[in-house]
């Protein structure tokens, strides 16, 4: 099945560029997706990329799909200290099939 | 409603006894996901439902698990037997995403029931 990596750890000082990495198998994945959690808080999706797409930028976050690796990157500009939390890259196909998540990287930001 | 809503939020029980998980999904939304999250873990899906049946039940671990959609609305998540490996997050997602439809998948959570067998 499905296997989706990424590292578990980043820690990055209040104002710099945050970048989060996902690696992932199943090449037929269709939509890749990037959720925020805090804590006790539910999973919030912060955005998401067709795989037909390279790039999608939303304000202070870019999204960057390399297909041919299955790699996917999520860079936060501008980091501030309310983005700290744990960052899940999910992928997916097209209608309801649900999605495979990786195990989350823990975001730190040091003021 | 607004949200995805789940009840309870914390629960506590001993080894052996049952357990129901309520979800109360956004109204008007078909699908209904269960996933479970371990401490330090992504969220590991075990069930979702169409409408009232379920589409794919091949997360769950074992046959002490069961969920239920009666009406195509709220879903119950029933744990028989409890042991303290099932001591985790149990989240609930809802989607309007049809069967086979186009476009992305997106998932609206709840906060999760944290479920503590003793």
């Amino acid at each position: 099945g499905e296997d989706v990596e990424q590292s578990l750890f980043l820690s990055v000082r209040e104002g710099d560029s945050s970048v989060i990495n996902c690696t992932y198998t199943d090449s037929s994945s269709t939509y890749l997706y990037w959720y925020k959690q805090e804590p006790g808080a539910g999973l919030q999706l912060l955005t998401y990329i067709f795989s037909n797409m390279d790039m999608k930028q939303d304000q202070r976050l870019t999204v960057l799909l390399n297909k041919k690796d299955k790699h996917l990157s999520l860079r936060i500009a501008d980091t501030q200290t309310g983005d700290s939390a744990i960052y899940f890259c999910a992928v997916g196909n097209s209608g309801n099939t649900p999605l495979v998540f990786g195990k989350g990287t823990r975001l730190s930001v040091i003021a | 409603g607004a949200g995805v809503s789940q009840t309870p939020s914390n629960k506590v029980t001993e080894k052996g006894k049952y357990v129901e998980l309520r979800c109360d999904p956004i109204s008007g939304h078909t699908a209904l996901y269960w996933y479970r999250q371990s401490l330090g873990q992504g969220p590991e899906f075990l069930i979702y439902f169409q409408g009232t049946g379920a589409a794919d039940d091949s997360g769950l671990p074992n046959d002490r698990f069961f969920a239920v959609r009666p009406e195509g609305s709220v879903s119950t998540l029933k744990i028989q037997r409890t042991e303290r490996g099932d001591s985790a997050v149990y989240l609930c997602a809802s989607s309007s995403a049809g069967l086979a439809g186009a476009g992305a998948n997106v998932l609206t959570f709840g906060a999760g029931s944290r479920l503590t067998v003793l």
